[in-house]
């Protein structure tokens, strides 16, 4: 299967400032998401993409958060306001045509905020 | 919530010994994936069960599911010192999303 891969690989960050994490490259797949997992903790659900528009957000994605596909292969978590508690691996995960295909997970961005 | 919740939390073998682990959830599901992750690693997958199977194999892996009891079951044979990880079960009731279980950290003994 292709792979997914996300840059950068570790992002270091000011409270307070903005992110961009991103997944690339990504072709002939629909459905994107973003999932978190803070050091030691269960992996958690952010947000599903499909068809260029959100299909799903947990609590966690609140109006800090938002995700596009700007140039139709990028695909992009952005953090407005970075808070410590949004220390945490970022994984992007792609998914083939159906919702019950297998998620393929990217090797995460470890983002840590100061 | 329809989490995945492993049991046991941990587990120590030695090489060559199996290694069974279980998740339980709580609601109705499409499928079932088993993830393994290394220290700091990304999430590599490992198999994936529909809820209209039973079980499953993939080289020294074998998966069971049981939909009645909400549970399933990984089974790691002939374990080698790279199966050291930390295995999750996720669980996909086909809206859009994996919900995790906390994971079951493996340790191989040489």
């Amino acid at each position: 299967e292709p792979e997914v891969t996300q840059t950068p690989s570790h992002q270091v960050t000011q409270m307070g400032q903005e992110v961009i994490l991103r997944c690339v490259p990504i072709s002939n797949h629909l459905y994107f998401y973003w999932y978190r997992q803070i050091l030691g903790q269960k992996v958690e659900f952010l947000v599903s993409f499909y068809n260029n528009e959100i299909s799903e957000k947990s609590e966690i994605f609140d109006d800090q958060f938002s995700v596009e596909r700007p140039d139709g292969s990028n695909f992009t978590l952005k953090i407005r306001s970075t808070k410590l508690e949004d220390s945490a691996m970022y994984f992007c995960a792609r998914q083939g045509a159906s919702s019950a295909d297998t998620q393929y997970f990217g090797p995460g961005t470890r983002l840590t905020v100061l | 919530s329809q989490q995945g919740e492993e049991d046991p939390q941990a587990l120590s073998i030695q090489e060559g010994e199996n290694a069974t682990m279980n998740c339980s959830y709580k609601t109705s599901i499409n499928n079932l994936q088993w993830y393994r992750q290394n220290s700091g690693r990304g999430l590599v997958h490992l198999i994936l069960i529909r809820s209209n199977e039973r079980e499953k194999h993939s080289g020294r892996l074998r998966v069971t599911l049981d939909t009645s009891k909400k549970s399933s079951s990984l089974l790691i044979t002939a374990s080698r010192a790279a199966d050291t990880a930390s295995y999750f079960c996720a669980t996909d009731a086909n809206d859009y999303k994996l919900s995790f279980g906390a994971g079951t950290t493996v340790t191989v003994r040489a």
